[in-house]
């Protein structure tokens, strides 16, 4: 059974610092990672997708790579803002054709003034 | 509109009736998930549609829940005799196809706030 976890649980930065969010998951075989964040109270607004033949996907400020061999994701933010505070989720895919999203427990992000 | 959306967004219900969950996804995409989140937990598989295949139902708690979906679009999950332990977000996803070796981006809605009173 694939078992994903995202450490830290909880991370307070000062805004303007670089961060990195780390995803680990047990099951090496999957098809891609998705990192999505959550604002109190919302959704998931999806940030990045990364198909396993993949090393890293970048949008804007974020960055995220895939080490599927050693079973470990990282979500890099620079340049942290106020507005970046949320949950921040990484989930992947067990089966190709859109299986299920098997869900880390979230880093909860918190950039300060 | 162009995303995922779900009916109602709040829910207050009593102990024992029955609720009904609303998901209309994206125009187009042929896999729809419905998630659960208690408070402080992490995000729990409930059930997948997958086309005119059966769905997976492994994730779902008990035999009151339940979930269709119509013409492979809108589903609607139901949940009977609701208990308090039922209260939490339930969310649900869809996404385009993929293939036997990529899986396309999944979008989630904003979810149902269940509360059992």
């Amino acid at each position: 059974k694939q078992e994903v976890t995202q450490i830290p649980a909880a991370l307070s930065v000062p805004e303007g610092e670089n961060l990195v969010l780390n995803c680990s998951f047990t099951d090496s075989a999957i098809y891609n990672l998705q990192w999505f964040r959550q604002d109190p109270g919302k959704g998931l607004t999806s940030l990045l997708l990364i198909q396993s033949s993949q090393r890293e996907q970048t949008s804007g400020r974020l960055n995220a790579s895939l080490d599927k061999s050693s079973g470990r994701s990282t979500l890099y933010i620079a340049a942290s803002q106020p507005g970046d505070s949320a949950t921040y989720l990484c989930a992947v895919s067990d089966g190709g054709g859109g299986n299920k999203l098997t869900f880390g427990t979230g880093t909860q992000l918190k950039v300060e003034l | 509109g162009a995303g995922v959306s779900q009916s109602p967004s709040n829910k207050v219900t009593e102990k024992g009736k029955d609720v009904e969950l609303r998901c209309d996804p994206i125009s187009g995409h042929t896999a729809l998930y419905w998630y659960r989140q208690s408070l402080g937990q992490g995000l729990e598989f409930l059930i997948y549609f997958q086309g005119n295949s059966a769905p997976d139902k492994s994730g779902l708690p008990s035999d009151r829940f339940s979930a269709e979906r119509t013409g492979g679009s809108v589903s609607t999950l139901t949940i009977q005799r609701t208990q308090q332990e039922d209260s939490a977000v339930y969310l649900c996803a869809s996404r385009k196809r993929g293939t036997a070796y990529m899986n396309t981006e999944a979008f989630f809605g904003q979810g149902t706030r269940l509360t059992v009173v």
